[in-house]
């Protein structure tokens, strides 16, 4: 069976940090491109973040491009998102998601998030 | 960004077929497949996938859900509509980088 658990979401201060996790099983991690999507209160799904097989790729909208940063760690079974200079907007349930195929595709599986609260 | 456009709610009622609509801004085709896919969320759960390139039933998930469309028009249908199927549905581009959702389709029972 496919899981996927993050971890690692909280109360942060604007401008400050925060790394998200997300253990993965059921399947060959390595063999899947992953994701990270957020869904802010009462609100609807955004992408944040993709990384390839490998890591060596990775893809960002430009909300969060230069702030975020998402890699893996396939001997670990791994994703993780560092997050830095947060902002208000960035409050939101964070979800680890797994691409189906190759690529930026449809997310087949999800975690059951993690929420992140931006506020002084 | 590729726009995808949703009607905020529809009302049915139980046993009854339901159609949900989402218009692109753009055409999502791309050698013979449309990347639009589907998922439903019910509140305080994660989403999950229904449908992927167009038509195609995710793994698990029942006959009751079917997907159509291309270019930039795509309907998601249940039939029959059952009580737990009450959820927020969203559509999903993967034309183009970023993947891009649509605001979601609440529906709800009469």
């Amino acid at each position: 069976e496919v899981q996927l658990v993050e971890s690692g979401g909280g109360l942060v201060q604007p401008g400050r940090s925060l790394k998200l996790s997300c253990a993965a099983s059921g399947f060959t991690f390595s063999n899947y491109y992953m994701a990270w999507v957020r869904q802010a209160p009462k609100k609807g799904l955004e992408w944040v973040a993709t990384i390839s097989t490998s890591g060596s790729r990775t893809y960002y909208p430009d909300s969060v491009k230069g702030r975020f940063t998402i890699s893996r760690d396939n001997a670990k079974s791994s994703l993780y998102l560092q997050m830095n200079s947060l902002k208000s907007e960035d409050t939101a349930t964070y979800y680890c998601a797994r691409h189906r195929g190759i690529g930026t595709t449809s997310f087949d599986y999800w975690g059951q998030g993690v929420m992140v609260t931006v506020s002084s | 960004d590729i726009v995808l456009t949703q009607s905020p709610a529809l009302a049915v009622s139980l046993g009854q077929r339901a159609t949900i609509s989402c218009k692109t801004n753009q055409n999502v085709d791309y050698y013979g497949n449309s990347y639009m896919h589907w998922y439903q969320q019910k509140p305080g759960q994660q989403p999950k996938l229904l449908i992927y390139l167009a038509s195609n039933l995710a793994s698990g998930i029942p006959a009751r859900f079917s997907g159509r469309g291309s270019g930039t028009d795509f309907t998601l249908t249940i039939d029959p509509v059952e009580a737990d199927d009450t959820a927020t549905y969203y559509c999903q581009q993967s034309r183009n980088l970023p993947p891009t959702f649509g605001g979601g389709t609440k529906l709800e029972l009469k």
